[in-house]
Parts: structure tokens; sequence; C-alpha cells
């Protein structure tokens, strides 16, 4: 199965700073790649898929690139809302895998 | 607008058997396939399984191969999982979820069930 790897576990930053989230693949994934953010005592919510689109409703301070093995999450300045965890999925084979998720922190 | 809601979640002895139901509303449930996907406490996501379209092929993840059956019945629009020979690490939290696009991108999620498995 492909691994995920999300870094850093942990980013502790401030609002309105710029963030970027990594994602490595343990093999190429080509761009099949989402990202989902979850708050605490709540379901994921899907932000981005195939690498760089943005799902319905989603703010456009959110944008996704990479492709291959090396993926990037970016929250272009951060909002209050914003800090929750954020995992990347690869489904480009089965099984489907996460990474272990960014806890985006004050 | 899309609902999904999960049932059937408790409290069960490993060994032992349960089964979960998710209700779909607000699209229509035989275009798309649908997943299970876990979560263990304060751990992160982990996809369970996959029921395509009209229900005639399954995948599973192969920490429940063997030991969980997914199920939908079209006509109900209602998605199952089966989960037998439970283990004290399939505590979690289950959620079923729409698949986007015929891709297993998980646009729509539900509430979650939690099943406990303790002696």
């Amino acid at each position: 199965e492909i691994v995920m790897t999300q870094s850093p576990a942990t980013l502790s930053v401030s609002p309105r700073q710029r963030v970027t989230l990594s994602c490595r693949a343990s093999q190429s994934v080509a761009n099949d790649l989402a990202w989902y953010q979850q708050k605490p005592g709540q379901v994921p919510r899907l932000l981005i898929y195939a690498a760089s689109t943005r799902a319905t409703g989603i703010p456009a301070r959110f944008s996704g690139g990479g492709s291959g093995t090396l993926f990037t999450l970016t929250i272009s300045s951060l909002q209050s809302e914003d800090f929750a965890i954020y995992y990347c999925q690869h489904y480009n084979s089965w099984p489907v895998t996460f990474g272990g998720g960014t806890k985006v922190e004050i | 607008q899309v609902h999904l809601v999960e049932s059937g979640g408790g409290v069960v002895q490993p060994g032992r058997s349960l089964r979960l139901s998710c209700a779909a509303s607000g699209f229509i449930f035989s275009d798309y396939g649908m997943h299970w996907v876990r979560q263990a406490p304060g751990k992160g996501l982990q996809w369970v399984a996959i029921v395509w379209y009209g229900g005639s092929h399954q995948f599973y993840a192969d920490s429940v191969k063997g030991r969980f059956t997914i199920s939908r019945d079209n006509s109900k629009n209602m998605l199952y999982l089966e989960m037998n020979s439970l283990r004290v690490e399939d505590t979690a939290v289950y959620y079923c979820a729409r698949g986007h696009g015929g891709n297993s991108v998980f646009d729509y999620w539900g509430q979650g069930a939690l099943v406990t498995v303790s002696s």
C-alpha cells in the first residue's frame, strides 16, 4: 500500500500568516490527491481534490499543488476558523490511504 | 441537500458482531460509490470499504477483509456495514461517505457512529 507522510505534525502559526503543509507519497499517485480539514468534534470536510481543484464552497485562500509524490496545501492568509487538522489522501490505487495529519494551531 | 445519517453503533464484546446503517438523501444514491471510513479515538482517518453503484462489487482494507461486509440497498437509499469477529482495535467512529465523481474522494460525510469493542 502507498504510505502518505505529512509534515510537520504540528504547525504553530498566527492569524493572517501564510501557511504551507506538505504531503509525500511513498510512490507516485499522479495527481490523485485530496486534502481534508477536520475541526475538533466535527466531520472531515473536503477541501481539494485532483491535487489542485477546490471543492464546492471552499474559499480561494486554500490552494493545492504538486504531483507525483510531493504535494502541498497552502492557506494564503490564515483565518481563525482555519485552525484544525489537515489530512491528505491518495486515491490512485487500492487501498486509498490517508496521511497522519498536520495540526495547525495558534 | 445531501444528508448521510449513520445508526447502529454501540458497545460490543470482542468476537461479537454489529451492523451499521447509513441513510442517504438529497442525491441519486445509485449514481455514487459509497464508502465507510473510520477514525479511532484521537487518531487519524482510515478507509474501510467501498461498494460500487449496483452493489455487486466491493473492496476492503486488509485489516477488515474477511470480517466486514459492505452492502447497499438502492431501493431504500441505504448503505450497510456488517462487522463480524470484532476486535478491540476496531474501536472507532465509523463514517459513511459518498464518493465524488466516480473517484474515491469523499465529498460528503455522515456524522459518524461510534463503535466500542471492549470486554
